[in-house]
């Protein structure tokens, strides 16, 4: 069963616009929820993270949203760069040590 | 500062030949984690450990079996490969028991059964 769903396999945006990746989880205990970028023939790197007791966290360019009623996430990237370009992979957990993982969402900025 | 280093990137093996993957941490870090990722599959968890001396069972372990004799190393092993095994796996370690900053992750193997 897939608790953490990203359902747009790829997205495309404008170099200076918004990029807004969503993913929804239907897990109720998951606690933290975590955004990871990955390049290819690399491992993903640690993005943002937001505990379920916050509905925003904010680091630079990169906003998370968290909706609990919805159970919903978003990652916002503002102004998109073409260095943004990568794979993003949306994930959860609760405080078992257990993270699942979306299946990703790939990102293109085009100058 | 290596991070996690995971040894070989690329394998080749033949169904039903064995092998061990290894995954090396230099920051002190208790718990690791061996994932595999296939596409539109996301990283699913194989195995992982809270510590020296412990494993536990992930989402997918059938398979797979791992060690963690030191602190700093963590094994996984493929006793009779299948091709339904050929994937990309890494490695990944994380220092506090919340999940609050994320792992550490490792380039990955790249592993083909053939």
């Amino acid at each position: 069963d897939q608790q953490v769903k990203q359902n747009s396999p790829s997205l495309s945006v404008q170099e200076g616009r918004i990029s807004i990746l969503n993913c929804d989880y239907t897990n109720s205990m998951f606690d933290y929820f975590l955004w990871y970028k990955k390049y290819p023939a690399e491992g993903p790197t640690f993005l943002i993270s937001i505990s379920s007791i916050k509905d925003k966290n904010e680091d630079g360019r990169f906003t998370v949203f968290l909706n609990k009623s919805a159970k919903h996430l978003s990652l916002h990237i503002v102004p998109s760069q073409p260095g943004d370009s990568a794979v993003y992979f949306c994930a959860a957990s609760a405080y078992n040590n257990d993270m699942r993982f979306g299946a990703g969402t790939r990102l293109t900025v085009k100058p | 500062n290596a991070g996690v280093t995971q040894t070989p990137k690329f394998r080749v093996l033949k169904t039903g030949q064995s092998m061990t993957l290894l995954c090396a941490q230099d920051m002190n870090h208790e718990y690791m984690y061996w994932y595999r990722q296939d596409p539109g599959m996301g990283l699913r968890l194989i195995h992982y450990s809270v510590g020296e001396g412990t494993t536990a069972k992930g989402e997918v372990p059938d398979g797979y079996n791992v060690s963690r004799l030191k602190k700093q190393n963590f094994l996984l092993g493929l006793e009779s490969a299948a091709p339904s095994q050929t994937s990309v796996y890494f490695c990944a370690s994380r220092v506090d028991r919340t999940h609050l900053y994320g792992y550490t992750f490792g380039s990955g193997t790249r592993l083909t059964v053939v």
